[in-house]
């Protein structure tokens, strides 16, 4: 069955910029997206078909997918930012999640 | 404004069944595809389950197969998960999340959300 590998954990001072990553085979062929989800909340797509950002995301939310790496990058990050990141993918007809990202701004 | 309600969810013994429920308001519910997906505590999101607006598809995740059932009544503006012989590690929130509108087989995202509902199963 199809992979998906995050990082376990992500840390990121305030104002820098914060990459996550998503490794699986050949995931540049496919579309990525990805979900930020707090404690006790719903998860929220931040993007989606690898570079597309939803209205009400702020434009410091930007993703990238190529060869078998998918990135989702957060410029300026804030401390609301502080969450956990999962990027998902399609195998065949099936949808795959990453383990998640705990991405921690300190 | 869309709605995903979800319900249904408590303690249940180990090897009982157990029936979910998302309630939708806000969208035409007959024309989008929606999904379960659960949440173990402290565990990552896991992909359950998939249905098409007609019913017509329905996939499951490999681990899961064989013990839930996913359907849905257009009329009722509902979604179901049925999950017998209940496991210790089917203790989780489970969402259901509506695939947006217009995409195409795999270029398609959850773009809405419920709230959840904790399943927990005790030996």
């Amino acid at each position: 069955s199809y992979e998906l590998t995050q990082p376990p954990s992500v840390s990121v001072s305030p104002g820098q910029t914060a990459s996550i990553t998503c490794s699986g085979d050949k995931l540049g062929d496919k579309y990525a997206c990805w979900y930020q989800k707090k404690p006790g909340q719903s998860p929220v797509v931040v993007i989606y078909q690898n570079t597309k950002r939803p209205s009400g995301i702020p434009e410091r939310f930007s993703g990238s997918n190529s060869g078998n790496t998918a990135t989702l990058t957060i410029s300026g990050t804030q401390a609301m930012d502080e969450a956990d990141y999962y990027c998902q993918a399609w195998d065949s007809s099936t949808v795959v999640f990453g383990g998640g990202t705990k991405l921690t701004v300190l | 404004e869309v709605q995903l309600v979800e319900s249904g969810g408590g303690l249940v013994k180990s090897g009982g069944s157990l029936r979910l429920s998302c309630a939708a308001s806000g969208f035409t519910f007959n024309s989008y595809t929606l999904n379960w997906v659960r949440q173990a505590p402290g565990k990552g999101l896991e992909w359950v389950s998939s249905i098409s607006s007609g019913s017509n598809y329905i996939y499951y995740a490999d681990s899961l197969k064989g013990r839930f059932t996913i359907s849905r009544e257009n009329a009722r503006n509902s979604l179901y998960l049925q999950i017998s012989s209940l496991r210790a590690e089917d203790t989780a929130v489970y969402y259901c999340a509506r695939v947006a509108a217009g995409c195409s087989r795999g270029t398609c995202y959850f773009d809405s959300w419920g709230q959840g509902t904790l399943v927990t199963v005790s030996s």
